[in-house]
């Protein structure tokens, strides 16, 4: 069935470092989510992608949506200790209604100030 | 513009309760979600809803646990009877029709005793 696989698993990095992680599937998608969950809270759209090749920024953000749509990536310029957070890429399964979506299992990261 | 609003935010009860968790997606959103998520197992869909219609409810773990939505501003998660492996938190979403973004509310975080 449809997975969607994410790396790395968790991030330690220093403030001011950038970050970039990745989410790989085996299925193509035509639209790619990502999400930020905070401790105690629910997730939260960052950026959505709907173009093979898309690039798009929000702040520091900026994620792309790969030209082969079965890739996208997700970088963190600067970061700072707000960022802490697990990150999930998402997109909607094949066949499914719309808005059902998949969920990658997550990038955690870690920001020493 | 509120969010997803659920309620309670936190419940503890003792196993064999009935717990009801409930959601308010947000206005003019078409299609609600229920999720559970734990340590183990990630982000899991159990159930949504497009137009007040369960679509699909594949996910829900079994016959304990039901899911309502009588009008398109209410939905409820009921688990009866519970016990300690439902312990997770349970998030709704909302998504507007059209469109494959997913809006979650803040979680519910039950603990079954």
């Amino acid at each position: 069935g449809q997975q969607l696989n994410q790396s790395p698993q968790s991030m330690f990095i220093q403030e001011g470092e950038d970050v970039s992680m990745n989410c790989t599937s085996s299925s193509i998608f035509n639209t790619w989510l990502w999400y930020k969950q905070e401790p105690g809270e629910g997730p939260v759209l960052l950026i959505a992608l709907y173009k093979a090749g898309e690039l798009t920024s929000n702040g520091r953000l900026t994620a792309q949506f790969g030209i082969t749509r079965k890739d996208s990536f997700l970088n963190i310029s600067a970061s700072i200790p707000s960022d802490v957070g697990i990150y999930f890429c998402a997109g909607p399964l094949y066949g499914g209604s719309q808005g059902n979506l998949i969920f990658g299992k997550g990038t955690k990261l870690s920001v020493k100030p | 513009d509120a969010g997803v609003i659920q309620s309670p935010r936190h419940e503890v009860t003792e196993m064999g309760q009935e717990v009801t968790l409930r959601c308010k997606p947000i206005s003019g959103h078409n299609s609600l979600f229920w999720y559970r998520q734990t340590m183990m197992r990630g982000l899991e869909l159990l159930i949504y809803f497009n137009n007040n219609v369960p679509i699909d409810d594949s996910g829900m773990p079994e016959d304990r646990f039901s899911a309502k939505m009588p009008n398109a501003s209410f939905s409820t998660l009921k688990i009866q009877p519970s016990e300690p492996r439902d312990s997770a938190v349970y998030f709704c979403a909302s998504s507007p029709r059209g469109y494959n973004e997913q809006f979650f509310g803040p979680g519910t975080r039950l603990t079954v005793l």
